[in-house]
């Protein structure tokens, strides 16, 4: 079975800087899709980014990125610019093409002003 | 737009008591799933439907029912409510499954049981 692990439960990052946060991954699949949500106090659940494990080229997305290192099986998500409405909780995410999809325990981001 | 519609937003049961978390969408979406969300957790996958009259297990089934009649419609149903099924519920729904498209998530539905 696949598994999710982000190994930073809290991180907190000073408005206009960059923070990164980690995923790693366990599949012993050669494609699937990977994802960050970010989960405000509203509770509503909104995708930050995704990527396909069939692309070797980081996604981006404003001022998201990821550092997608298939061999290692790591997922990383850099936000920079920190800006105070990204304060949130952060869950990466992995699906299978058999629809199989599995969350990390998330990261509670916060950035200070 | 409606999007992802799940109701009620809040619920308290007793033991043993059955209820139906509904989910809707107007999307015209052919996946749909039901997480749970549990604190220090992430969400973890309850059922999901490809389409219509089909339905298939995710990592914690156990304890739940799904059926999928319309493509809209996706109810989860708790037959005997236990204290270890309190949780936060969450449906999306996407064009396809497969992570190929985006899922869109309902609002949760938080669900107490004495």
């Amino acid at each position: 079975a696949q598994t999710v692990t982000q190994s930073q439960p809290e991180m907190s990052v000073q408005e206009a800087e960059t923070v990164t946060l980690s995923c790693t991954y366990d599949t012993s699949e050669n494609n699937y899709y990977l994802f960050w949500y970010k989960q405000p106090p509203s509770r509503q659940m909104i995708l930050v980014i995704r990527q396909e494990a069939y692309k070797q080229q980081n996604a981006t997305e404003n001022r998201f990125s990821v550092n997608f290192q298939k061999a290692a099986k790591s997922f990383s998500l850099k936000i920079s610019d920190s800006q105070l409405g990204d304060t949130a909780m952060y869950f990466c995410a992995f699906m299978n093409l058999n629809n199989d999809m599995r969350f990390g325990a998330g990261t509670r981001l916060t950035v200070k002003p | 737009n409606a999007g992802v519609t799940q109701t009620p937003k809040f619920q308290v049961l007793k033991t043993g008591q059955s209820m139906t978390l509904q989910c809707a969408q107007d999307m015209n979406h052919e996946y749909m799933s039901w997480y749970r969300q549990d604190p220090g957790m992430g969400l973890r996958l309850i059922h999901y439907s490809v389409g219509a009259g089909i339905t298939d297990q995710g990592e914690v089934p156990n304890g739940y029912n799904v059926s999928r009649s319309t493509t809209e419609d996706f109810p989860l149903r708790l037959l005997s409510a236990a204290p270890s099924q309190t949780s936060v519920y969450f449906c999306a729904s996407s064009y396809g499954g497969r992570g190929a498209n985006v899922l869109t998530f309902g609002a949760g539905s938080r669900l107490t049981v004495l």
